[in-house]
């Protein structure tokens, strides 16, 4: 039992390229997000999932998309990076009515 | 909407001594749980404690408790006998239930308080 498993690890990209960070769980979890962590702001919510097929936006959906054909992948596409994309992502996974949020152990990524 | 505030970016202490560290939030609902998730160096985030807003009785988890003041909106971690491996950032988190629908279940997050343990 893996939990939440990110890749890769850490990123470097140059300003406007493109990219998907991954994200993979195998405890069966319908509840999938990603979040992002900057200084001084703790963890702001990008996208969030309820199950395969349905997302829905967090506070800072912009640059950002996701899919959720499985119910244990939901990967995050950068589209065309930008520096103030520069952070570190988690990904997380949670079940039932009142589940704990599992975290992944996050992807660093830099734009220069 | 939501907000979870944590108004003390740094706190330290010494080992084996207690510190507590506070969270207030802001939410018109009634039925909520509150979670404090600890991230050391490592980056990886790490589940402490949670704690039912049904509940009257506060959360204890070893070393770790909370005082949980419903009214008040607040939330604090109290950290017992602290230990050189709790240094770390500490972040405050509130999620409804997953009643249905997209808007429930997501956690938001407090700005997170660093911890300092002194030997």
């Amino acid at each position: 039992n893996a939990g939440v498993t990110q890749t890769p690890k850490f990123q470097v990209l140059k300003t406007g390229q493109s990219m998907t960070l991954q994200c993979a769980q195998d405890m069966n979890h319908e509840y999938m997000s990603w979040y992002r962590q900057d200084p001084g702001m703790g963890l702001r919510l990008i996208h969030y999932s309820v199950g395969a097929g349905i997302t829905d936006q967090g506070e800072v959906p912009n640059g950002y998309n996701v899919s959720r054909s499985t119910t244990e992948d939901f990967p995050l596409r950068l589209l065309s990076a930008a520096p103030s994309q520069t952070s570190v992502y988690f990904c997380a996974s949670s079940w039932g009515l009142a589940g704990t949020w599992f975290f992944g152990p996050g992807t660093r990524l830099t734009v220069l | 909407a939501q907000t979870v505030t944590q108004s003390q970016p740094e706190m330290s202490v010494q080992e084996a001594e207690t510190v507590t560290l506070s969270c207030t939030y802001d939410t018109s609902e009634s039925d909520y749980y509150l979670f404090w998730y600890k991230q050391p160096p490592s980056r990886q985030m790490i589940l402490v404690i949670r704690q039912e807003a049904y509940k009257q009785q506060n959360a204890t988890e070893n070393r770790f408790s909370v005082n949980f003041q419903k009214a008040a909106k607040s939330f604090s971690l109290k950290i017992s006998d602290s230990q050189l491996g709790d240094a770390a950032m500490y972040f405050c988190a509130y999620r409804l239930p997953n009643a249905g629908g997209t808007s429930y279940g997501k956690l938001t997050f407090g700005q997170g308080t660093i911890l300092t343990v002194h030997p």
